[in-house]
């Protein structure tokens, strides 16, 4: 059975940091892109990033660009989100998910950010 | 910045047919934006439904279509359910390996 499981969020205060996690199993996680996508409460989904097969290449949307990192650890089977500098406006549910030839074949159930003082 | 646009709402009678639509801002969708589809009901994480415009993904029904009509990419669903109210997403690559999603579409069955 396929599983991506999320973990690290939480409340953090604004200019904090937080790292999420994402635990893959059930299929080759290394012959995957993996994706962060995020949904703001009430709001729709927004892609944040992506990392290629072997980490070699990732891509950020404009608004988190210089403050998240992501990663990836082939060997551990796991994704990796380093989000510094938040914002309120980062408050959202992170969703983490596979990527093959254009579909997001996998998706987790997600890990909540709260960015509140 | 290019926008991606959806209707912000739909309504389909039961065992209806509905056309969602995945458009931009500026120029025309076409199969080299590899458009998406997404399906989340609430407090749900999403589920895809189509990819590279028209590939259904494993275990969707083959009442859920994609497809390019005109300028835009389309997600058509023929003998609607009442399980199909859901908010729809698209997502179109942009290329330099960034994807953007579409603001949603949400689909009431009454």
């Amino acid at each position: 059975e396929v599983q991506l499981v999320e973990s690290g969020g939480g409340l953090v205060q604004p200019g904090g940091s937080l790292r999420l996690s994402c635990a893959a199993s059930g299929f080759t996680f290394s012959t995957y892109w993996m994706t962060w996508v995020r949904q703001a409460p009430g709001k729709g989904l927004e892609w944040v990033a992506n990392i290629k097969r072997d980490g070699s290449e990732k891509y950020y949307v404009d608004s988190v660009r210089g403050r998240f990192t992501i990663s990836r650890d082939n060997a551990k089977n796991s994704l990796y989100l380093q989000m510094n500098s938040l914002r309120a406006e980062d408050t959202a549910v992170y969703y983490c998910a596979s990527q093959s030839s254009g579909d997001f074949a996998y998706w987790g159930q997600g890990t909540l950010v709260t960015v509140s003082s | 910045q290019t926008v991606v646009t959806q209707e912000p709402s739909f309504s389909v009678s039961p065992g209806g047919t509905v056309t969602l639509t995945c458009g931009l801002s500026s120029g025309s969708v076409s199969t080299t934006y590899y458009p998406s589809w997404h399906q989340q009901t609430p407090g749900q994480a999403p589920r895809t439904l189509i990819y590279n415009t028209k590939t259904r993904s494993s275990g969707v029904p083959d009442r859920f279509s994609g497809s390019i009509l005109g300028n835009k990419a389309a997600l058509t669903i023929t003998g609607a359910q009442a399980d199909d109210e859901s908010d729809y997403y698209c997502a179109l690559f942009m290329g330099s390996g960034i994807w953007v999603f579409g603001g949603g579409t949400k689909l009431t069955v009454l």
